[in-house]
Protein backbone atom coordinates (compact mmCIF):
# COMPACT_ATOMS: atom_id res chain seq x y z
CA UNK A 1 0.00 0.00 0.00
CA UNK A 2 1.41 3.02 -1.03
CA UNK A 3 -1.10 5.65 -0.10
CA UNK A 4 -0.84 8.82 1.51
CA UNK A 5 -4.24 10.90 2.55
CA UNK A 6 -4.71 14.42 2.97
CA UNK A 7 -7.38 16.56 4.41
CA UNK A 8 -9.83 18.57 3.37
CA UNK A 9 -9.53 17.92 -0.50
CA UNK A 10 -10.35 21.79 -0.72
CA UNK A 11 -10.12 24.61 1.60
CA UNK A 12 -11.38 28.73 1.56
CA UNK A 13 -10.20 30.84 4.01
CA UNK A 14 -9.79 34.46 4.17
CA UNK A 15 -6.94 36.39 5.36
CA UNK A 16 -7.28 36.30 8.75
CA UNK A 17 -8.55 33.19 9.67
CA UNK A 18 -6.02 30.29 11.13
CA UNK A 19 -6.97 26.64 9.87
CA UNK A 20 -4.67 23.14 9.36
CA UNK A 21 -3.65 21.01 6.77
CA UNK A 22 -3.52 17.32 7.66
CA UNK A 23 -1.55 14.07 6.06
CA UNK A 24 -1.19 10.94 7.12
CA UNK A 25 0.60 7.86 5.99
CA UNK A 26 0.62 4.35 7.28
CA UNK A 27 3.61 2.84 5.53
CA UNK A 28 6.54 3.63 8.20
CA UNK A 29 8.17 5.75 6.64
CA UNK A 30 9.88 8.53 8.39
CA UNK A 31 10.37 11.26 5.87
CA UNK A 32 7.93 13.55 5.10
CA UNK A 33 7.34 16.66 3.07
CA UNK A 34 5.11 19.62 2.01
CA UNK A 35 5.22 20.90 -1.55
CA UNK A 36 3.07 24.04 -3.03
CA UNK A 37 2.34 24.04 -6.34
CA UNK A 38 0.50 26.68 -8.77
CA UNK A 39 -1.45 26.26 -11.56
CA UNK A 40 0.46 24.58 -14.88
CA UNK A 41 3.80 25.10 -12.77
CA UNK A 42 5.73 22.00 -10.97
CA UNK A 43 5.82 21.60 -7.28
CA UNK A 44 7.87 23.20 -4.91
CA UNK A 45 9.31 21.55 -2.27
CA UNK A 46 8.45 24.13 1.32
CA UNK A 47 9.11 21.86 3.96
CA UNK A 48 11.32 18.24 5.01
CA UNK A 49 10.87 16.02 8.22
CA UNK A 50 12.90 13.49 8.57
CA UNK A 51 12.09 11.24 11.99
CA UNK A 52 9.90 14.06 13.29
CA UNK A 53 12.38 16.49 12.98
CA UNK A 54 12.43 19.40 10.57
CA UNK A 55 15.69 18.94 8.15
CA UNK A 56 15.03 21.22 5.53
CA UNK A 57 13.05 24.82 5.45
CA UNK A 58 13.05 26.49 2.26
CA UNK A 59 13.08 30.12 2.99
CA UNK A 60 8.82 29.09 3.59
CA UNK A 61 7.13 32.29 4.83
CA UNK A 62 6.67 32.13 8.53
CA UNK A 63 2.51 32.57 8.05
CA UNK A 64 3.29 28.74 6.88
CA UNK A 65 3.83 26.55 10.08
CA UNK A 66 4.45 22.85 9.83
CA UNK A 67 4.41 20.26 12.63
CA UNK A 68 5.07 16.44 12.94
CA UNK A 69 3.13 15.31 15.54
CA UNK A 70 4.43 11.33 15.24
CA UNK A 71 5.92 9.46 12.63
CA UNK A 72 2.35 8.94 10.37
CA UNK A 73 0.88 12.76 11.13
CA UNK A 74 2.08 15.72 9.24
CA UNK A 75 0.18 19.10 9.30
CA UNK A 76 0.99 22.33 8.31
CA UNK A 77 -0.82 25.03 9.57
CA UNK A 78 -2.10 28.35 7.91
CA UNK A 79 -2.29 31.77 9.24
CA UNK A 80 -2.78 35.29 8.25
CA UNK A 81 -2.69 33.88 4.14
CA UNK A 82 -2.19 36.01 1.08
CA UNK A 83 -4.18 35.32 -1.70
CA UNK A 84 -1.16 34.85 -3.91
CA UNK A 85 -0.84 31.65 -1.50
CA UNK A 86 -3.69 29.96 -3.48
CA UNK A 87 -2.34 26.76 -4.47
CA UNK A 88 -2.42 22.58 -4.21
CA UNK A 89 -0.59 21.84 -1.39
CA UNK A 90 0.98 18.51 -1.75
CA UNK A 91 2.16 16.01 1.02
CA UNK A 92 4.25 13.07 0.27
CA UNK A 93 6.48 10.74 2.31
CA UNK A 94 9.72 8.16 1.77
CA UNK A 95 11.44 5.99 4.03
CA UNK A 96 14.36 8.00 5.23
CA UNK A 97 17.27 7.65 3.11
CA UNK A 98 15.26 6.21 0.49
CA UNK A 99 14.90 9.00 -2.65
CA UNK A 100 11.60 7.47 -3.66
CA UNK A 101 8.48 9.93 -2.85
CA UNK A 102 4.94 8.57 -2.77
CA UNK A 103 2.55 11.91 -3.06
CA UNK A 104 -0.68 12.67 -1.41
CA UNK A 105 -3.82 13.77 -3.72
CA UNK A 106 -3.17 17.20 -2.10
CA UNK A 107 -5.36 19.91 -0.45
CA UNK A 108 -6.48 22.96 -3.08
CA UNK A 109 -6.11 25.65 -0.54
CA UNK A 110 -8.14 29.50 -1.56
CA UNK A 111 -7.01 32.20 0.27
CA UNK A 112 -9.85 35.38 0.06
CA UNK B 1 23.71 22.53 -9.42
CA UNK B 2 21.08 20.49 -10.46
CA UNK B 3 18.74 20.95 -13.19
CA UNK B 4 15.79 19.18 -15.17
CA UNK B 5 14.54 20.47 -18.56
CA UNK B 6 11.95 18.86 -20.17
CA UNK B 7 12.22 19.80 -23.64
CA UNK B 8 8.46 19.64 -25.21
CA UNK B 9 5.64 21.72 -22.66
CA UNK B 10 3.01 20.15 -24.80
CA UNK B 11 2.48 16.72 -26.64
CA UNK B 12 -0.36 16.48 -29.02
CA UNK B 13 -0.32 12.43 -30.46
CA UNK B 14 -3.55 10.29 -31.81
CA UNK B 15 -4.60 7.19 -29.93
CA UNK B 16 -2.46 4.67 -30.46
CA UNK B 17 0.68 6.11 -31.44
CA UNK B 18 3.87 5.82 -30.02
CA UNK B 19 4.64 9.04 -28.09
CA UNK B 20 8.45 10.30 -26.04
CA UNK B 21 8.28 12.92 -23.80
CA UNK B 22 12.39 14.28 -23.66
CA UNK B 23 13.89 15.17 -20.21
CA UNK B 24 17.73 15.76 -20.24
CA UNK B 25 19.58 16.79 -16.62
CA UNK B 26 22.26 18.64 -15.72
CA UNK B 27 24.62 17.41 -12.80
CA UNK B 28 28.25 16.52 -12.39
CA UNK B 29 27.52 13.44 -10.01
CA UNK B 30 25.35 10.39 -9.84
CA UNK B 31 21.63 10.86 -9.47
CA UNK B 32 18.60 9.48 -8.83
CA UNK B 33 16.00 9.71 -11.52
CA UNK B 34 11.99 9.60 -11.68
CA UNK B 35 8.90 10.18 -13.89
CA UNK B 36 5.56 11.33 -12.26
CA UNK B 37 2.14 11.55 -13.88
CA UNK B 38 -0.79 14.33 -12.93
CA UNK B 39 -3.93 13.74 -13.80
CA UNK B 40 -6.22 16.99 -13.52
CA UNK B 41 -7.28 18.04 -10.20
CA UNK B 42 -5.17 15.36 -8.55
CA UNK B 43 -2.18 14.64 -7.10
CA UNK B 44 1.14 13.06 -8.22
CA UNK B 45 1.45 9.66 -9.21
CA UNK B 46 5.25 7.82 -9.52
CA UNK B 47 5.64 6.57 -13.08
CA UNK B 48 8.96 5.02 -12.61
CA UNK B 49 12.63 5.26 -11.04
CA UNK B 50 16.35 4.72 -11.88
CA UNK B 51 18.60 4.41 -9.00
CA UNK B 52 20.99 2.22 -10.37
CA UNK B 53 21.48 -1.10 -12.68
CA UNK B 54 19.61 -1.70 -16.03
CA UNK B 55 19.55 1.68 -17.54
CA UNK B 56 16.15 0.81 -19.18
CA UNK B 57 13.31 1.55 -16.39
CA UNK B 58 10.07 -0.46 -16.96
CA UNK B 59 7.01 1.32 -15.20
CA UNK B 60 3.34 1.65 -14.58
CA UNK B 61 0.90 1.67 -17.39
CA UNK B 62 3.37 0.24 -20.21
CA UNK B 63 5.74 3.41 -19.86
CA UNK B 64 9.59 3.07 -20.03
CA UNK B 65 12.69 5.51 -19.27
CA UNK B 66 15.93 4.85 -20.68
CA UNK B 67 18.88 6.63 -18.73
CA UNK B 68 21.83 7.65 -20.86
CA UNK B 69 24.71 9.10 -18.43
CA UNK B 70 26.67 10.20 -21.75
CA UNK B 71 23.62 12.23 -22.65
CA UNK B 72 22.53 12.96 -19.35
CA UNK B 73 19.18 12.19 -20.53
CA UNK B 74 15.71 10.31 -19.28
CA UNK B 75 13.32 9.85 -21.61
CA UNK B 76 9.75 8.35 -20.87
CA UNK B 77 8.19 5.88 -23.90
CA UNK B 78 5.14 4.48 -24.67
CA UNK B 79 4.51 2.57 -27.51
CA UNK B 80 1.00 3.09 -27.65
CA UNK B 81 -0.88 5.65 -26.06
CA UNK B 82 -4.53 5.83 -24.64
CA UNK B 83 -7.01 8.67 -24.05
CA UNK B 84 -6.96 8.54 -20.51
CA UNK B 85 -3.02 8.56 -20.51
CA UNK B 86 -3.98 12.44 -21.39
CA UNK B 87 -2.49 14.38 -18.00
CA UNK B 88 0.92 16.38 -16.88
CA UNK B 89 4.13 14.65 -16.78
CA UNK B 90 7.13 15.83 -14.84
CA UNK B 91 10.36 14.42 -14.73
CA UNK B 92 12.23 15.13 -11.70
CA UNK B 93 15.87 14.02 -10.24
CA UNK B 94 17.76 14.20 -6.47
CA UNK B 95 21.26 13.71 -5.77
CA UNK B 96 19.81 12.98 -2.56
CA UNK B 97 18.71 14.21 1.33
CA UNK B 98 14.78 14.80 -0.08
CA UNK B 99 15.03 17.54 -2.48
CA UNK B 100 13.77 16.55 -5.44
CA UNK B 101 14.30 19.10 -8.49
CA UNK B 102 11.31 18.91 -11.15
CA UNK B 103 10.86 20.29 -14.58
CA UNK B 104 8.50 22.50 -15.52
CA UNK B 105 6.38 19.71 -16.84
CA UNK B 106 4.61 18.19 -20.42
CA UNK B 107 1.26 18.32 -21.07
CA UNK B 108 0.39 15.15 -22.91
CA UNK B 109 -2.42 15.57 -24.89
CA UNK B 110 -3.79 12.31 -26.72
CA UNK B 111 -6.73 12.92 -29.42
CA UNK B 112 -9.13 10.19 -30.61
Amino acid sequence: DTEVTQTPKHLVMGMTNKKSLKCEQHMGHRAMYWYKQKAKKPPELMFVYSYEKLSINESVPSRFSPECPNSSLLNLHLHALQPEDSALYLCASSWAGEETQYFGPGTRLLVL
Amino acid sequence: AQSVTQLDSQVPVFEEAPVELRCNYSSSVSVYLFWYVQYPNQGLQLLLKYLSGSTLVKGINGFEAEFNKSQTSFHLRKPSVHISDTAEYFCAVTLGGGKLIFGQGTELSVKP
